[in-house]
């Protein structure tokens, strides 16, 4: 069973960084058959995909073109973690912000979630 | 990108009747949709994948189809802990997701 803990500030300030964390157990963040993906959550916005990290022997990232300019990801093989960086928000990135696993093989989607971290972008 | 679009926006309907829930794509996506609950206050739940496999541990009420453009969630007989808001997701080009249909109480 696979088990993702997010953490991290639930008040971020307008120009500052976004910060969280996701913390993996039962799996492994340097597996070759997963990508590991920050997902958010907005009235406004519905559900946008934001980006991920996976390890094909060596580290890649893909970014959400609406993002890419203010996104990092990262994965902390040590802490068996990958973190979420947004750079220069507005209250427009106020969202429930969600990591979830997508493996390569079935079911090839995004099949467990962590349990949601609400940040609210405000002075 | 691709937009996915959900029909109807809510769907008001009782214990034990059958729900028929809809989502559009704006170009072919084959059959590589998925569906998704989500309660309040709760992550997505993935449902069905490949447009109609259901996922590890999803009842046999809930079954997908459709290819293409045009794809179906039906949940045959609805229990009280189906009434929530339903989501489809394509990922042929990156992951894009509908607006989502609410099922509820009627």
């Amino acid at each position: 069973q696979v088990l993702l803990q997010q953490s991290g500030p639930g008040l971020v300030k307008p120009s500052q960084t976004l910060s969280l964390t996701c913390s993996i157990s039962g799996d492994s963040v340097s597996s070759n058959t997963a990508a590991w993906n920050w997902v958010r959550q907005s009235p406004s916005r519905g559900l946008e995909w934001l980006g991920r990290t996976y390890y094909r022997s060596k580290w890649y990232n893909d970014y959400a073109v609406s993002v890419k300019s203010r996104i990092t990801i990262n994965a902390d093989t040590s802490k068996n973690q990958f973190s979420l960086q947004l750079n220069s928000v507005t209250p427009d990135d106020t969202a429930v912000y969600y990591c979830a696993r997508k493996p390569i093989s079935a079911p090839n989607f995004f099949d467990y979630w962590g349990q949601g971290s609400l940040v609210t972008v405000s002075s | 990108e691709i937009v996915l679009t959900q029909s109807p926006a809510t769907l008001s309907l009782s214990p034990g009747e059958r729900a028929t829930l809809s989502c559009r794509a704006s170009q072919s996506v084959s059959s590589q949709l998925a569906w998704y609950q989500q309660k309040p206050g709760q992550a997505p739940r993935l449902l069905i994948y490949d447009a109609s496999n259901r996922a590890t541990g999803i009842p046999a009420r809930f079954s997908g189809s459709g290819s293409g453009t045009d794809f179906t969630l039906t949940i045959s007989s609805l229990e009280p802990e189906d009434f929530a808001v339903y989501y489809c997701q394509q990922r042929t080009t990156w992951w894009t997701f509908g607006q989502g249909t609410k099922v509820e109480i009627k």
